[in-house]
């Protein structure tokens, strides 16, 4: 069955960099993806990265896919108090767009 | 370009009662699908429609339902709630099938 995973907290100064780790078990995903959901909201698509790259960069944000060991990880440069907020790792089968979501990283941003 | 827009952002509502949650895609998205979010349960696929056919749906009792209009615009109903239903309800859509997903706010729902 689907399962992702992922450590539900971190804190880091402003201005490291935050690494947020993430494993999966679907080895048909297309596409992985990370969303932001800060207190009251929604989420927030932050980055996606299909299957058959092995890394993505987006101004602060890098993913990074190892998929021989079924690993995601979004990396924050530069990190920010605005960051703070909890972060979800989701995959999604191919052919579909259901999601399944890991339970989420707090990260919390400490000046 | 407007995002996806959830109504109402919050209900309250007793045992028993039915409610209705609606959804409006951002402009062009022809999919939309609903998420329960819960602190115990995390984020759980409830159902995804497109073109109003119903493509997937979730490990969620018969009193979960929805339906797609034709302008894309999408509900759920819930009827015969119970206090187990008390959740954050999450919409989101896409172009079509594996497309990124955008979420709206969601609608907080609490059962007395």
């Amino acid at each position: 069955g689907e399962d992702v995973e992922q450590s539900l907290f971190l804190s880091v100064r402003e201005g490291d960099s935050s690494v947020i780790n993430c494993t999966y078990t679907d080895s048909s995903s297309t596409y992985l993806y990370w969303y932001k959901q800060e207190p009251g909201a929604g989420l927030q698509l932050l980055t996606y990265i299909f299957s058959n790259m092995d890394m993505k960069q987006d101004q602060r944000l890098t993913v990074l896919l190892n998929k021989k060991d079924k690993h995601l990880s979004l990396r924050i440069a530069d990190t920010q108090t605005g960051d703070s907020a909890i972060y979800f790792c989701a995959e999604s089968p191919s052919g579909y767009s259901t999601l399944t979501f890991g339970k989420g990283t707090m990260l919390l941003v400490s000046p | 370009k407007a995002g996806v827009t959830q109504t109402p952002r919050y209900l309250i509502k007793t045992r028993g009662q039915q409610v209705t949650l609606s959804c409006s895609p951002i402009s062009g998205h022809r999919s939309v699908s609903w998420y329960q979010q819960t602190p115990g349960q995390g984020l759980q696929f409830l159902f995804e429609y497109f073109s109003e056919t119903q493509r997937n749906k979730g490990n969620f009792p018969g009193r979960f339902s929805g339906r797609q209009f034709s302008n894309s615009r999408s509900e759920m109903n819930v009827s015969t709630l119970e206090l187990g239903d008390s959740a954050l309800y999450l919409c989101a859509s896409a172009k079509g099938h594996d497309q990124p997903q955008h979420f709206g706010d969601g609608t907080r729902l609490s059962i007395l």
